[in-house]
């Protein structure tokens, strides 16, 4: 079993939705979350980073983490076209800074 | 947020060849830069990690004498692959920190041999 799970969809929504992105994970050593958006053929960019259980809210964008559950997840308001990419989520172990990276959740907003 | 500026982009190359990829941390000086590979569709496996004036620590399976990692300087890693094979063909990325846990990634390096 790998330590983060993350389906890898595609996710296909309209444009406007609400879209929900998980992961789950097994190490109750992981600390701290992030989500990156990737577009094709380029380098991660980081979206949400948080370390405690909770809501934490950017724009269009909130990531939820459910330490108990081990259980993480970002929600996009209002999606657009331009939200069309790949969502990685990565959790690190306190007291390390080597992430570890769910596969990708490629999500495809149409108009 | 900190930048990280990693090239070339793409860069295709003869089979038997090395590339150079360099990743230079713009904004502050990363003390740790990491080097991963991504196939298509797949999710970015860590090859190895570098701190500065010290040798990189490599991911079980990845040879450190064909993945060739220098981090010289705070602001400077490089990876170079040497003798290049078709199977070698695929995107790079580098990444840094600062050690509060967040991780800055280049914009990749998509490496075709042929």
């Amino acid at each position: 079993q790998k330590e983060v799970e993350q389906d890898p969809g595609p996710l296909s929504v309209p444009e406007g939705a609400i879209v929900s992105l998980n992961c789950t994970y097994s190490n109750s050593a992981f600390q701290y979350f992030m989500w990156y958006r990737q577009y094709s053929r380029k380098g991660p960019e980081l979206l949400m980073y948080t370390y405690s259980s909770g809501n934490k809210e950017d724009g269009r964008f909130t990531a939820q983490v459910d330490k108990s559950s081990k259980y993480i997840s970002l929600f996009i308001r209002d999606s657009q076209p331009s939200d069309s990419a790949t969502y990685l989520c990565a959790m690190i172990e306190g007291g390390s800074y080597i992430p570890t990276f769910g596969r990708g959740t490629s999500l495809i907003v149409h108009p | 947020g900190a930048v990280v500026s990693q090239h070339p982009s793409w860069v295709i190359c003869k089979s038997g060849t090395s590339v150079k990829i360099e990743c230079r941390s713009l904004d502050f000086q990363a003390t740790t830069m990491f080097w991963y590979r991504q196939f298509p569709k797949q999710s970015l496996m860590l090859m190895a990690t570098s701190n500065e004036g010290s040798k990189a620590t490599y991911e079980q399976g990845v040879e450190k004498d064909k993945f060739l990692i220098n981090h010289a300087s705070l602001t400077l890693s490089t990876l170079t692959v040497t003798s290049a094979h078709p199977e070698d063909s695929s995107f790079y990325i580098c990444s840094e920190t600062t050690g509060n846990t967040e991780a800055f990634f280049g914009q990749g390096t998509r490496l075709t041999v042929v």
